[in-house]
């Protein structure tokens, strides 16, 4: 059983720029969520993504967007990056027969903003 | 707003039992009480959650006071490969969301 892949896995930009961080999930799950996560932090909601549809949102700007797509990959979009962006993004995925709060989680993109 | 307040770090002796606190005060009445841990350079791991009794699982055991204001993760024999940051998470029902806390840094001692 194949878990949960991000890419990249690092990466680096300027503020103003834009990034799009790609998750796959993990076989059989059709719930993605992404969670930001700064340095000594815990992670915070983004935004939840079910069969194609976001059914859920945190306390983040629309500059934050997503797409899931049919196989239920994901991808997190942020525009006009800002320093505060710098984070780790995790991505995670739920299956519908499972508790809600059971997710897997990737190993993350660490973005740095500079 | 973090939802849950945990010591920041603990520290246990390798095979004794751990036990982690958790106030949650303000939860109401449908939202679950989970439990995460992460160790360093990886995304979290699932633990354990209840809502209202007590469970057990082969990882771990939660403890949930009667007035659900707080709760308490037991490792019953801790062994190094525990040391993580264990967070004590709000699960809103409401909105699909994890509400995090800052976590409390286990340390194991061999």
């Amino acid at each position: 059983e194949t878990g949960v892949t991000q890419s990249p896995t690092h990466l680096i930009k300027t503020r103003g720029q834009q990034v799009t961080l790609r998750c796959s999930s993990q076989s059989g799950h059709n719930t993605v969520s992404w969670y930001q996560q700064a340095l000594g932090q815990g992670p915070q909601f983004i935004f939840q993504y079910y069969r194609e549809e976001e059914n859920g949102r945190g306390n983040f700007p629309p500059r934050f967007s997503g797409l899931q797509f049919p196989n239920y990959s994901s991808e997190l979009n942020v525009n006009a990056l800002e320093l505060d962006d710098s984070a780790l993004y995790l991505c995670a995925s739920s299956t519908g027969t499972s508790h809600p709060g059971e997710l897997f989680f990737g190993e993350g993109s660490r973005l740095t903003v500079l | 707003d973090a939802k849950t307040t945990q010591p920041n770090s603990m520290e246990s002796n390798e095979e004794e039992p751990v036990h982690l606190p958790c106030n949650h005060s303000t939860i109401s009445g449908t939202d679950y009480i989970h439990w995460y841990r992460q160790l360093p350079s990886q995304g979290p791991e699932y633990v354990i959650h209840g809502l209202t009794s007590n469970v057990n699982n082969r990882m771990a055991s939660l403890a949930i006071a009667e007035d659900r204001k707080s709760s308490t993760l037991i490792l019953h024999r801790a062994t190094l490969r525990d040391a993580a940051v264990y967070y004590c998470i709000q699960y809103m029902d409401s909105n699909y969301q994890l509400i995090w806390g800052a976590g409390t840094k286990l340390i194991i001692k061999p």
